[in-house]
């Protein structure tokens, strides 16, 4: 079993959609959570922590569920600029050194 | 925009060539990072460096040598590679403290191809 696992996608969805992904994560004793989005053949950039209580951060809010160990990402209205991989980030804890990466969910906003 | 820097943004090289990649942070990190990325797969850790010394080496071969002068400076010398180095060589940074909410920031990557 992979240590975070991802909605394998493609996601195709028109502009003004909401969209949601899901992701799980093997280790119980993971400490803290991150979405990150990579654009083609540009490097990962940090979207947001997720955060206990679940956050919000405009149109993107994520969750964290610690007893199924599954953590989401919604993005209501979607623009054309939100195409893009999504990565699920997982921490072991401590330092960020042990950060764990899922293979990422491929969104394209359709005009 | 990015506040860590590499240098080149693409290189192509042969086999027998030496080359080093470069990457620069300016966020006062102390925990910088080398990955590799194949197309459509997630970032795969190389190394890690914490406060200029080595802490992580995640098994890559010896063609890949990694240097770290300062806390500000990580390099990547590439010798002898193959062509199935080929990928884009990801360079991160982090604070390095035990704060749960840490996470690493990325350059901008450099594109190898190996011929």
């Amino acid at each position: 079993r992979k240590e975070v696992e991802q909605d394998p996608g493609p996601f195709n969805v028109p502009e003004g959609a909401t969209v949601a992904f899901n992701c799980t994560y093997s280790n119980s004793a993971s400490q803290s959570f991150f979405w990150y989005r990579q654009d083609c053949r540009k490097e990962p950039k940090l979207l947001m922590s997720v955060y206990s209580s679940g956050n919000e951060d405009g149109r993107f809010t994520a969750q964290l569920n610690r007893a199924s160990q599954y953590i989401s990402l919604l993005i209501r209205d979607s623009k054309l600029s939100d195409s893009a991989t999504y990565l699920c980030v997982v921490n072991l804890g401590g330092s960020a050194r042990q950060l764990t990466f899922g293979s990422g969910t491929q969104l394209t906003v359709l005009p | 925009d990015t506040e860590v820097t590499q240098t080149p943004k693409h290189l192509v090289m042969g086999m027998t060539n030496k080359k080093s990649l470069k990457c620069e942070q300016h966020m006062g990190h102390r925990a910088m990072y080398w990955y590799k990325q194949k197309a459509k797969k997630p970032p795969e850790l190389m190394f890690v460096y914490s406060y200029e010394k080595l802490s992580i080496n995640e098994s890559v071969p010896s063609r890949f040598s990694p240097e770290c002068p300062n806390s500000s400076l990580l390099n990547l010398h590439l010798h002898a590679l193959q062509p199935e180095d080929s990928a884009l060589y990801l360079c991160a940074s982090s604070q390095d403290y035990s704060g749960l909410q840490e996470t690493q920031y990325f350059g901008p990557g450099t594109r190898l191809l190996v011929l």
